[in-house]
């Protein structure tokens, strides 16, 4: 079946504009994350849904940055009044449960914003 | 701070090689433990899972996992070239959702 999907694939900002990053989880899978990879480092951990409710967001860097996930399914990821230091790729994943083994987590292809 | 170590390399191995990576992890309630492997400007994709102590097997890979010592390491028997790539530890436990991540050990196969 059809993976994680995110899009847009890439995205280039001017600093102080608005973005929207947009997540298709597997379809069925209960849960989904958020993360954030800087380059050379490994994904960080900004914040997770279980279906429509948001139960951790202690990644989120600063009140900038907000995520909803309104019916369950899609999610998007917002960052307002872009900064450099938001340059990054975002990475969605999602999983079918929490107990394993059905916690193993599939991500999406990324999107990778950049911010001038 | 919970934290996942691993060497960031590069590690080097020649072609028809056994490539060994290593990861350490510090909190002891780490309950899974996940190898993803990221090709260049491409997302993690899963290898293996393993949840106890021991050897786990699956095909050209074998993860172990020691809890005692607080290590998993992937085994990468036969390495190819295609298996060059930043190999990510990622570690979870129940009840804290996320998976914490190492920073990737890249791996190069030369043949």
């Amino acid at each position: 079946g059809a993976g994680v999907s995110q899009s847009p694939r890439y995205k280039v900002a001017k600093r102080g504009q608005d973005v929207a990053l947009r997540c298709d989880p597997i379809s069925g899978h209960v849960s989904l994350f958020w993360y954030q990879q800087a380059l050379g480092q490994g994904p960080e951990f900004l914040t997770y849904f279980q279906n429509e409710a948001q139960l951790d967001k202690s990644g989120l860097p600063s009140d900038r940055f907000f995520a909803e996930r309104p019916e369950g399914s899609v999610s998007t990821l917002k960052i307002q009044r872009t900064q450099q230091e938001d340059s990054a790729v975002y990475l969605c994943a999602s999983r079918i449960g929490a107990l394993p083994p059905w916690d193993t987590q599939y991500f999406g292809p990324g999107t990778r914003l950049t911010v001038l | 701070q919970k934290e996942v170590e691993q060497n960031s390399g590069p590690l080097s191995v020649p072609e028809g090689a056994i490539a060994s990576l290593n990861c350490t992890y510090s909190d002891r309630g780490s309950q899974s433990f996940f190898w993803y492997r990221q090709y260049s400007g491409k997302s993690p994709e899963l290898i293996m899972f393993i949840y106890s102590n021991g050897d786990k097997e699956d095909g050209r890979f074998t993860a172990q996992l020691n809890k005692a010592s607080q290590y998993v390491s992937l085994l990468i028997r036969d390495s190819q070239p295609s298996d060059s790539a930043t190999y990510l530890c990622a570690v979870s436990d129940f009840g804290n959702e996320k998976l914490t991540f190492g920073t990737g050990t890249r791996l190069t196969i030369i043949p």
